[in-house]
């Protein structure tokens, strides 16, 4: 079975920053990771699929890169409804979610 | 509009069953593969089952023999059979649509607990 581990766990950071969180996978996936946001008490959300590809209707400021086992999430200016969890997640082999990224305020 | 709804859940007993539904509208759940995800109070996403549009189906570990998929044409709905419930079965679940190779539409939600 792929394990998929995301670090950090949490950060905490201001409006305006630029936040990079990294999945890496236990083997090589390709480009089969795709990345969702998830805020308290609603469904998960489609932010990226196939590494780096930017899910219709997802703000530009969103942009993920890497393949094979290492993979990025960037958020180029961090903005206060993306206070959130962000997951990764792999469909190369059955699938797997990673354990998940928590951003709040500074 | 392409949306999701589920339903069915809520409060069993441990060796209980329950059935999920996972009615779509704006795309027809043969279409492209399903998946049922679920997510236990305060922790991450666990992907369940899932059923290709061809028909096959595929379930995590922690739930085969135990979970099963599937999916009405006639109604656009898709189901997911729970036996033998355990209070580590206790989360919310999904359902998802992947259209791309992804989990690109997700329903709400519906609750299911586990407890005496």
């Amino acid at each position: 079975d792929i394990q998929m581990t995301q670090s950090p766990s949490s950060l905490s950071a201001s409006v305006g920053d630029r936040v990079t969180i990294t999945c890496r996978a236990s083997q090589s996936i390709s480009s089969y990771l795709n990345w969702y946001q998830q805020k308290p008490g609603k469904a998960p959300k489609l932010l990226i699929y196939a590494a780096s590809s930017l899910q219709s209707g997802v703000p530009s400021r969103f942009s993920g890169s890497g393949s094979g086992t290492d993979f990025t999430l960037t958020i180029s200016s961090l903005q206060p409804e993306d206070f959130a969890t962000y997951y990764c997640q792999q469909s190369y082999s059955s699938f797997t979610f990673g354990p998940g990224t928590k951003v709040d305020i500074k | 509009e392409v949306q999701l709804v589920e339903s069915g859940g809520g409060l069993v007993q441990p060796g209980g069953s329950l059935r999920l539904s996972c009615a779509a509208s704006g795309f027809t759940v043969s279409s492209n593969y399903m998946s049922w995800v679920r997510q236990a109070p305060g922790k991450g996403l666990e992907w369940v089952s899932v059923i290709y549009s061809g028909g096959s189906t595929y379930y995590a570990d922690s739930v085969k023999g135990r979970f099963t998929i599937s999916r009405d044409n006639s109604k656009n709905t898709l189901y997911l059979q729970m036996n033998s419930l355990r209070a580590e079965d206790t989360a919310v679940y999904y359902c998802a649509n992947s259209p791309t190779d992804a989990f690109d539409i997700w329903g709400q939600g519906t609750m299911v607990t586990v407890s005496s």
